[in-house]
């Protein structure tokens, strides 16, 4: 098992440029979720996907759109890049347990410079 | 709402020495309370979990008590090693276990 994979690694934009992240998990997890780190705020919530075909706002979701494109896959879009936009990205995916806890695995993120 | 506040760093600590890295949280109902650790250049890896109050999670040293009446998981080892230096998140989920709320983090750093 790859676990969670996110592509690319590293990424410089400047401003106005779009990309997009992608993310994949074989897990075969329902729920997906996109995050992003900045220093001293923690991981912020962008959007979730609580099962293919579905996605909800997070925290934080202006300037981005998402697609859950399968089961698999949940990709991140960056319209239009802008400098507030630099951060560290990380896509997770939700495993559901018999217990009383769910537990989310994380991608090694993507690291976006938006000059 | 849900939130967590976790103790400031960055924390500078001589191998073997004891760790304490507090966490508070604000939830409503009865969340489950998490612990994870970021190596350089990697993503998140759970840690510990405690899913009710008075609950002790624990893994590799490790220790973090669930105390409901002070809304604390204050993160806990006796002997910290150089290998320990990472960041910690304290997190928490919602009853519906769908939704994660995280600190903001806190370095560690453990010299030889």
């Amino acid at each position: 098992n790859a676990g969670v994979t996110q592509t690319p690694k590293f990424q410089v934009l400047k401003t106005g440029q779009s990309m997009t992240l992608q993310c994949a998990q074989d897990m075969n997890h329902n729920s997906m979720y996109w995050y992003r780190q900045d220093p001293g705020m923690g991981l912020r919530l962008i959007y979730y996907s609580a099962s293919e075909g579905t996605t909800d706002k997070g925290e934080v979701p202006n300037g981005y759109n998402v697609s859950r494109l399968n089961k698999r896959e949940f990709s991140l879009r960056l319209e239009s890049a802008a400098p507030s936009q630099t951060s560290v990205y990380f896509c997770a995916s939700l495993k559901r347990t018999l217990l009383s806890y769910n537990e989310q695995f994380f991608g090694p993120g993507t690291r976006l410079t938006v000059l | 709402g849900n939130s967590v506040t976790q103790m400031e760093g960055p924390v500078t600590l001589s191998e073997e020495a004891f760790l304490t890295i507090n966490c508070t949280y604000t939830a409503t109902g009865y969340p489950s309370l998490f612990w994870y650790v970021q190596y350089p250049g990697e993503g998140l890896q759970l840690l510990l979990k405690a899913t009710k109050a008075d609950d002790k999670g624990s893994n590799k040293g490790f220790e973090a008590t669930y105390r409901k009446e002070t809304t604390s998981f204050h993160l806990e080892k006796g002997s910290v090693q150089v290998s320990d230096s990472a960041v910690y998140f304290c997190a928490l989920s919602d009853e519906s276990g769908n939704q994660f709320y995280f600190g903001t983090g806190t370095s560690l750093t453990v010299i030889p």
